[in-house]
């Protein structure tokens, strides 16, 4: 079972910023969180991780709680090419031996 | 830089008929792989991963197998497919960090 919640749907302007909520209120002191996507039909996309520091790449922003138990990625400038599924996934470890178990996502929709 | 192939792209396949999809990594040595369903409509449920040659762990009790014949192949089969097999089929790999292949889907008439 997924240990995240996440909202099923959430729209966002093109060119504003897109704030995508995951609770995962069970996680552990060794528990990283994961974010990934899914455009239509494709298979789904690496975006960013992080453990208790907040992180930012080329791609994303996240944002992780004092508490851990909530992360918000933050995608800065949204574009109609960000239309996906994300999934927010908390994993054990950078270990490569824990697969992904992947909950339903959010569905973002970036309107013109 | 790493890179990972799925073949076919796209299949239609008869109830009774058997399978074989296929997943390679180049780029890379000893990495772990998985294979991943998604039914139409539906979230990624995890069918089998593998850490090594020969070493396949599987999640799900399905009409499917998989099966690692060298380091940087992972080979997803069924004897006799069943319409509940339809889907997008996902392999990917994983050092640290996850990655996903371009997929496979399968319709079975």
């Amino acid at each position: 079972d997924a240990k995240t919640t996440q909202p099923p749907s959430m729209d966002c302007a093109e060119g504003r910023a897109a704030n995508l909520p995951c609770n995962h209120s069970t996680i552990s002191g060794n528990e990283y969180v994961y974010w990934y996507r899914q455009i239509h039909s494709q298979g789904p996309q690496y975006i960013i991780h992080g453990l208790k520091n907040n992180e930012t790449n080329e791609m994303a922003s996240l944002i992780i709680t004092e508490d851990r138990k909530s992360s918000t990625l933050i995608l800065p400038h949204a574009t109609l090419r960000d239309t996906a599924v994300y999934y927010c996934i908390v994993r054990g470890g950078v270990s490569g031996n824990t697969p992904l178990v992947f909950g339903k996502g959010t569905r973002l929709s970036v309107i013109a | 830089s790493q890179t990972i192939h799925q073949w076919p792209a796209t299949l239609v396949q008869p109830v009774g008929s058997p399978l074989s999809l296929e997943c390679t990594v180049e780029g890379t040595s000893n990495p772990n792989l998985y294979w991943y369903r998604q039914a139409a409509g539906r979230g990624l449920q995890l069918l089998f991963y593998s850490v090594g040659i020969g070493q396949i762990s599987s999640e799900v009790p399905q009409n499917l197998s998989a099966s690692r014949p060298q380091d940087r192949q992972f080979i997803l089969s069924s004897k006799k497919l069943l319409l509940s097999d339809s889907g997008f089929y996902l392999c990917a790999w994983s050092s640290d960090t996850q990655y996903f292949g371009p997929g496979t889907r399968l319709t079975v008439l």
